[in-house]
């Protein structure tokens, strides 16, 4: 298993800032991931954060909104860019792992309010 | 979209009864894998059952899968306050990808 840490675990953020998100596994992993969940709903795939190249997103999400770094196999960022009331939700940071990488293990989340 | 839909959506129960979640699925499934999360915390994942196989157990949990009618369910037997949690099922797409499904959550009342 991997053990997987997020910071912040929350803020509240005023439209048209920016909230950059930081994932920290303590091994190395191959496969990460940023999920997003709005209040009340399951989990959405936003992008895998692919490292030393870029993020591959999901329909609906895009690069100028939520840039993503991985600078290394074990830490990810996600910025949530020019945020409005609609980007409050939970995001939280995943990564495959397992015999065969069926399993995924996810971070604590960030619970993220913009007024 | 989302691949698993869940029912039922809510499910409140006395401390020491079963609680019964289902999940069914859309596409083609190598696996179908089982999370918990407390109250808007991270996921913690269950259990996984592959395509291949029909029952599984962990514990008080026993999950069931019938690719033929693309359904899961989760039992979670002799349930405690602790329980008390929105449960998910998620299958896997390529490149490792989570399609999940809407949740149940589930009340354990002591």
């Amino acid at each position: 298993s991997a053990v997987i840490s997020q910071k912040p675990s929350r803020d509240i953020c005023q439209r048209g800032t920016s909230l950059t998100i930081q994932c920290q596994v303590d091994s190395q992993v191959t496969m990460m991931f940023w999920y997003r969940q709005q209040p009340g709903q399951s989990l959405t795939l936003i992008a895998t954060a692919n490292q030393g190249s870029e993020a591959t997103y999901e329909s609906g999400f895009v690069i100028d909104k939520f840039p993503i770094s991985r600078p290394n196999l074990t830490f990810s960022t996600l910025t949530v860019s020019n945020m409005s009331p609609e980007d409050s939700s939970i995001y939280l940071c995943s990564v495959a792992a397992g015999v065969s990488m069926g399993e995924q293990y996810f971070g604590p989340g960030t619970r993220l309010t913009v007024t | 979209s989302q691949q698993g839909e869940e029912d039922p959506q809510a499910l409140s129960i006395q401390e020491g009864e079963n609680a019964t979640m289902n999940c069914s699925y859309k596409t083609s499934i190598n696996n179908l894998q089982w999370y918990r999360q407390n109250s808007g915390r991270g996921l913690v994942h269950l259990i996984l059952i592959r395509s291949n196989e029909r029952e599984k157990h962990s514990g008080r949990l026993r999950v069931t899968l019938d690719t033929s009618k693309k359904s899961s369910s989760l039992l979670i037997t002799a349930s405690r306050a602790a329980d008390t949690a929105s449960y998910f099922c998620a299958t896997i797409g390529s490149n490792y990808k989570l399609t999940f499904g809407k949740g149940t959550l589930l009340t354990v009342n002591p």
